[in-house]
């Protein structure tokens, strides 16, 4: 079954604690994304991997890392976190001509 | 850039009713545009795509959306509505300048279905 694996669904973390939201994707996709869903600003991408070794930025980048260091696993790093970057994150895997698959998403809290 | 307009943060419409949701779009080349569903806690679903084919573009459970090019619009309909529609609707368009590639959404709108 296609799949798009993020972990963990639900985090809640202070304030500069660095932290990692996995990604895994199961279809030997190259392009894979990160986005974040905030009310009633929608989703808005945060960085994007054309395939291994290969990241750029999105609309949104400030405060995120990714690394793409294998086809099928596109991590989300917040080296600093802050409040402000409370919101619901989503990965996301396929060429979006197709129409790329997401994964449930990760609820991040930070206080 | 690309961007895209819904109209509506908000739908409400009865049981078996007709289902309209307006999304228009600006893009500078021939756009892709898409249909996501997202229920309660889940992730996006793909409803439907347009990738300049036909301009009516059927997709899962029972919607469909007319791409017109003159209107830069891409209206999402359902003839009748059901409970199990209710949820958040996001149109989005692909972004494809400078190498990138991705995709651009609305800021969604909310369906409920009143019984």
């Amino acid at each position: 079954e296609a799949q798009v694996t993020q972990n963990p669904r639900y985090l809640i973390t202070v304030t500069g604690k660095k932290l990692t939201v996995t990604c895994s994707q199961n279809m030997n996709h190259e392009y894979m994304s990160w986005y974040r869903q905030d009310p009633g600003l929608g989703l808005r991408q945060i960085y994007y991997s054309m395939n291994v070794e290969v990241t750029d930025k999105g609309d949104v980048p400030e405060g995120y890392k990714v690394s793409r260091k294998e086809k099928r696993n596109f991590p989300l790093i917040l080296e600093s976190p802050s409040p402000n970057q409370t919101s619901l994150y989503f990965c996301a895997s396929g060429e979006v001509r197709t129409g790329a698959f997401f994964g449930q998403g990760t609820r991040l809290t930070v206080v | 850039a690309q961007s895209v307009t819904q109209l509506g943060s908000h739908v409400s419409v009865s049981e078996g009713a007709l289902v309209l949701l307006r999304c228009n779009y600006s893009s500078s080349v021939p756009p892709y545009l898409f249909w996501y569903v997202q229920y309660p806690n889940q992730g996006l679903q793909l409803l439907l795509k347009y990738t300049s084919a036909a301009t009516l573009v059927k997709g899962i459970n029972g919607f469909e959306a007319e791409f017109k090019k003159s209107e830069t619009s891409f209206h999402l309909t359902k003839p009748s509505a059901h409970m199990s529609d209710a949820a958040e609707y996001f149109c989005a368009v692909r972004d494809s300048g400078g190498g990138a590639d991705g995709l651009t959404f609305g800021k969604g709108t909310h369906l409920i279905i009143q019984p």
